[in-house]
């Protein structure tokens, strides 16, 4: 597995878009990106996945460049509610767990 | 449909004692892992059951076991409880082994006295 590293915390305001870098220098061929959100006292939720160039859903956006050693989780116009800790995980299937590190606290303020 | 469900969701036990919790898998989900969060370790792999079989463990001691049923759904058990199991213990369901892509449960919060 992919060590990963992410900043430990990160500030925004509402209504801002936030970018979480993620490093993963030694991503194998067969490693996906995956991202995680979790709130005080509730397990994670799987936000995000990709392998390369960008990915977006409703909730997210994911940038991984050509290379892939770091990727970056974008949340377009924060709220409150986005205040949470972001995981940032790298591994291929066939995993044998997921392993998470001590992830990206991100506090949104009015 | 329906999300993963745990249950207790809060547990009260006393040092020596055993404790079993609960986890239902989204409907058609067959894999199921299981999870301890502590504020000192932070979120670490307890096992994994896929097709009612223990497919992958993580570092914990034998006190802490589980099982799968024929419909998914797992329990997991710690015998001769210590100090240092209580924690938020959650189960991540997915639909095929290996996926990165798991729904975790609310969690049981277990305290030990």
């Amino acid at each position: 597995l992919a060590k990963t590293t992410q900043p430990i915390s990160m500030d925004s305001y509402e209504g801002q878009e936030v970018n979480i870098t993620c490093s993963h220098n030694n991503i194998a061929t067969n490693d996906y990106i995956t991202w995680y959100q979790q709130f005080p006292s509730q397990g994670p939720r799987f936000i995000i996945q990709g392998y390369k160039t960008k990915v977006t859903n409703e909730v997210a956006s994911l940038f991984i460049p050509a290379d892939r050693k770091s990727s970056t989780l974008s949340l377009p116009r924060v709220s409150l509610s986005d205040t949470a800790v972001y995981y940032c995980l790298v591994g291929d299937t066939g995993f044998q767990k997921l392993v998470f590190g001590t992830g990206t606290r991100l506090l949104v303020s009015p | 449909k329906a999300g993963v469900t745990q249950t207790p969701r809060y547990l009260i036990k006393t040092r020596g004692q055993q404790v079993t919790l609960s986890c239902s898998p989204i409907s058609g989900h067959r894999s199921v892992s299981w999870y301890q969060q502590t504020p000192g370790q932070g979120l670490q792999f307890l096992f994994e059951y896929f097709s009612e079989t223990q497919r992958n463990k993580g570092n914990f001691p034998g006190r802490f076991s589980g099982r799968q049923f024929s419909n998914s759904r797992s329990e997991m058990n710690v015998s001769t409880l210590e100090l240092g199991d209580s924690a938020l213990y959650l189960c991540a369901s997915s639909r095929d082994r290996g996926s990165y892509e798991q729904y975790f449960g609310p969690g049981t919060r277990l305290t030990v006295t």
